[in-house]
């Protein structure tokens, strides 16, 4: 049972133009959402993260949209750059104040900025 | 910020040997880490979640006698593949939540990739 998907497995975007990555959920007990950054045989490089009770959170080159409602999250990275070449990964975790909240990952995207 | 470390970052083993990976939290103490398996071009998937001082608790389908957990101190975890296959051969990652610090506090290590032959 995925929890979390990312329905695109792979991504192409020409450099500067807009990578929007998109995360669907189906646990409902999901209120904190985070972005992934991983190469490989490397670990995750945290990006950017949400809570439920906001619908958009800005960094820099990087926004993460959350659309509660229809259990939805994407994230903007703008201008794309050939560094941003990545797999991205969004994960989610029903509460963030424990030590033991466990992380639950999506499936993963393959972000490819072309020259 | 935060950092994890974990050892080694690569191992390879021959098949029916015992395989030890260590998870150090260097700035902040953990009394929970967690232990992730990644497949290729898969995702990371959440094999147990180690308490420190007492037992794991482990996922749905991840045997408990082959990966087994230890957490004897608050900065230290370690994961023992025993009686390694081939099929065993896999990405490891551990993380620690410190509470504090970007992402919620959520720290990864490096990884570790076992190649069993």
């Amino acid at each position: 049972d995925q929890q979390v998907k990312q329905n695109s497995p792979s991504l192409s975007v020409q450099e500067g133009r807009i990578s929007i990555l998109n995360c669907d959920y189906t646990n409902s007990m999901f209120d904190y959402f985070l972005w992934y950054k991983k190469y490989p045989a490397e670990g995750p490089t945290f990006l950017i993260s949400i809570s439920s009770i906001k619908d958009k959170n800005e960094d820099g080159r990087f926004t993460v949209f959350l659309n509660k409602s229809a259990k939805h999250l994407s994230l903007h990275i703008v201008p794309s750059q050939p560094g941003d070449s990545a797999v991205y990964f969004c994960a989610a975790s029903p509460d963030y104040t424990g030590t033991a909240s466990k992380l639950t990952f999506g499936t993963g995207t393959r972000l490819q900025v072309t020259l | 910020g935060a950092v994890v470390s974990q050892h080694p970052s690569w191992v390879i083993c021959k098949s029916g040997t015992s395989v030890k990976i260590e998870c150090r939290s260097l700035d902040f103490q953990a009394t929970t880490m967690f232990w992730y398996r990644q497949f290729p071009k898969q995702s990371l998937m959440l094999m147990a979640t180690s308490n420190e001082g007492s037992k794991a608790t482990y996922e749905q389908g991840v045997e408990k006698d082959k990966f087994l957990i230890n957490h004897a101190s608050l900065t230290l975890s370690t994961l023992t593949v025993t009686s390694a296959h081939p099929e065993d051969s896999s990405f490891y990652i551990c993380s620690a939540k410190s509470g504090w610090g970007q992402g919620y506090g959520y720290t990864f290590g490096s990884g570790t990739r076992l190649t069993v032959v």
